[in-house]
């Protein structure tokens, strides 16, 4: 199956960037997911990239991704402290199954 | 527009017995996906529905079984309920039938079993 393979922590400064990292085994996923967790909810959608494109632009969010190398990056401008949660990305196929790892723990300090 | 709904929000269960969740999906969408999703750890793939079918199946053993309704709304059901099954257990809505590449997911049902 799926591997999916993310930092467990990190943590920025209220203002900076935050630059979350993904890497993932399965070639054939065609649509690449972040969502974002905070404690005791479900999950957030936040952005997804098709397979085909190498980046993509959403407001405070920048999806990047390097399909040979099969790593996929976002990118949070401006980090806020609302933005302080888990955040998973989840390479998904054509069939619509979702492969998560087990999370970036991004805390925002003032 | 209601997103994907998730009953009930939390569930306290004794070792052995069933269990039943139910999600409804968002407005417009006809696939529902469960997940298993252990403390400390990131969701894991039950089962998917879409036509009243289960389409694809996680490595879960069938003690997890599932249905889906004429509505779009679908069961997880849970058997001989183990210690081990303590986990948020998230469903996620989509829609094979128009391309729509988007997932969304309910807020989960907490189940803890003593």
């Amino acid at each position: 199956g799926e591997d999916v393979e993310q930092s467990l922590f990190l943590s920025v400064r209220e203002g900076d960037s935050s630059v979350i990292n993904c890497t993932y085994t399965d070639s054939s996923s065609t649509y690449l997911y972040w969502y974002k967790q905070e404690p005791g909810a479900g999950l957030q959608l936040l952005t997804y990239i098709f397979s085909n494109m190498d980046m993509k632009q959403d407001q405070r969010l920048t999806v990047l991704l390097n399909k040979k190398d099969k790593h996929l990056s976002l990118r949070i401008a401006d980090t806020q402290t609302g933005d302080s949660a888990i955040y998973f990305c989840a390479p998904g196929s054509n069939d619509y199954k979702l492969s998560f790892g087990a999370g970036t723990t991004v805390t925002v300090r003032a | 527009d209601a997103g994907v709904t998730q009953s009930p929000t939390h569930l306290i269960k004794t070792r052995g017995q069933q269990v039943t969740l139910r999600c409804s999906p968002k407005s417009g969408h006809d696939t529902v996906s469960w997940y298993q999703q252990a403390l400390g750890q990131g969701p894991q793939f039950i089962f998917q529905y879409y036509e009243e079918e289960e389409r694809q199946r996680g490595n879960f053993p069938d003690r997890f079984s599932g249905h889906q309704f004429p509505n779009y709304s679908s069961e997880l059901n849970v058997n001989a309920l183990l210690l081990g099954d303590s986990a948020l257990y998230l469903c996620a809505s989509s829609s094979r039938g128009q391309g729509l590449n988007e997932q969304f997911f309910g807020p989960g049902t907490r189940l803890t079993v003593l």
